[in-house]
């Protein structure tokens, strides 16, 4: 079975300038998370889709960050325009939904992103 | 807001040595889960403990949930340097919400 894909694994970026990132979940995943994690601490949740609608995006930074997941597969992330404070890995996860249990959640290897 | 700690937050052991890692929190959580993350890869799981009390075994693993459900701790026993890597414990919300709480990461090092 294929695991959750991102691209690209790394990319540098001047401030201010806008940046897009892309995840395909594992197939059949209607729940499709994605996180922010800065060097040094753990995984902090940005958006939640359920499907193509948005679960929770509390603390998402709606000013410059955007997330679509339209057809309820594949998920782009954008930062527009980017800060310093942005530089950070972008995690993507996946999770089945509906299911009986604990909500075990599969990863991406991530995205490396530098803001100069 | 919940929030779990972590303890320590970095470890550097000699190989064959024992450890244990600490994940705290005033929350109850319905299951807490540890991952192992390497660099330039995403966390990946390594169990889930669901039950207080619970105690679960992977190989040279030990993983307990406490009694109330808002603890949990990670034991390593002769620990090797294939175990390096940032151990992260994660609960998930009460409120069926499908969210995991993370916590901030215990970074191990095993030198050979």
């Amino acid at each position: 079975e294929a695991g959750v894909a991102q691209s690209p694994r790394y990319k540098i970026i001047e401030k201010r300038q806008s940046v897009a990132f892309w995840c395909n979940p594992i197939s059949g995943h209607a729940t499709l998370y994605w996180y922010q994690q800065i060097l040094g601490q753990g995984p902090k949740l940005l958006i939640q889709f359920q499907n193509n609608g948005v679960v929770d995006d509390s603390q998402l930074p709606k000013d410059r960050f955007s997330a679509e997941r339209l057809k309820g597969v594949d998920s782009t992330l954008k930062i527009q325009p980017a800060k310093l404070e942005d530089s950070a890995v972008y995690l993507c996860a996946s999770t089945q939904h509906g299911l009986a249990g604990p909500n075990e959640q599969f990863f991406g290897p991530g995205t490396r992103l530098t803001v100069l | 807001t919940q929030l779990l700690e972590q303890s320590p937050q970095f470890l550097s052991i000699q190989e064959g040595e024992n450890l244990t890692v600490y994940c705290n929190s005033s929350s109850v959580f319905s299951s807490l889960q540890w991952y192992r993350q390497e660099p330039g890869e995403g966390p990946v799981l390594l169990v889930t403990v669901v039950t207080g009390g619970e105690v679960k075994k992977l190989k040279r693993l030990t993983f307990q949930f406490g009694d109330a459900r808002k603890d949990s701790s990670l034991h390593i026993t002769a620990a090797q340097p294939g175990d390096t890597g940032l151990y992260l414990c994660a609960g998930e919300s009460m409120d069926s919400s499908y969210k995991l709480i993370f916590g901030s990461g215990t970074r191990l090092l095993v030198r050979p």
